[in-house]
């Protein structure tokens, strides 16, 4: 079975850029999550969806963040414009609502660097 | 507001030997707790979990400990294997809510 499917892998980008990070859950899977971790935060929440509806964007820095969920299987975070503090590695994540142990599975990360 | 922390960045223990990774937590409607194991460059993997109604729960090498009291829980691994070198992420969900609240994590090494 497939897990969460993300791209790119690596992004590096110069300031000011616009970077789109994309993924696909799993299939039959109806939360998403993006995550992102840094060395000072580790892995922080910036959003997550339940059926395509975004529940909670508390986490998202500022308005240079943005995401979207057009369908069940495909999900964007977008930072607009670049900073290199925006640097770090962005997960994706999906659920599925009431399943057993609030369990999430993540994809493999997609590591940005901003110079 | 780190609602979940772990203190310690890491730990070297020897093959063989346990190794016991510790998180904090301060919210204590938690109601259940789980530890999500990290290889360099992959996705967080969920290794264990614990409901607030237990103290103790095991899984072959992997035991996770429960002490609502300290607000504190543990994970066991006896006996450590090279394999088990990897990060690990304590994490609860936020009643009434799916998100996860993670702690920063602990990088466990085990040398041979």
């Amino acid at each position: 079975d497939a897990g969460v499917i993300q791209s790119p892998r690596h992004e590096v980008t110069e300031m000011g850029q616009e970077v789109t990070l994309r993924c696909k859950p799993i299939s039959g899977h109806n939360s998403l999550f993006w995550y992102r971790q840094t060395m000072m935060r580790g892995l922080e929440l910036l959003i997550y969806f339940n059926n395509n509806v975004p529940i909670d964007d508390s986490g998202m820095p500022e308005d240079r963040f943005s995401a979207k969920m057009p369908n069940a299987s495909f999900s964007t975070l977008k930072i607009q414009p670049s900073e290199p503090r925006d640097s770090a590695v962005y997960f994706c994540a999906s659920s599925l609502r009431g399943g057993a142990g609030n369990t999430i599975y993540f994809g493999e990360g997609s590591w940005l660097t901003v110079v | 507001d780190q609602q979940v922390k772990q203190n310690s960045p890491s730990l070297s223990v020897q093959e063989g030997r346990i190794s016991i990774l510790n998180c904090d937590y301060t919210n204590s409607m938690f109601d259940y707790f789980l530890w999500y194991k990290k290889y360099p460059a992959e996705g967080p993997t969920f290794l264990i979990s614990i409901s607030s109604i237990k103290d103790k729960n095991e899984d072959g090498r992997f035991t996770v400990f429960l002490n609502k009291s300290a607000k504190h829980l543990s994970l066991h691994i006896v006996p450590s294997q090279p394999g088990d070198s990897a990060v690990y992420f304590c994490a609860a969900p936020i009643q009434g809510a799916q998100k996860l609240v993670f702690g920063q994590g602990t990088r466990l090494t085990i040398n041979p």
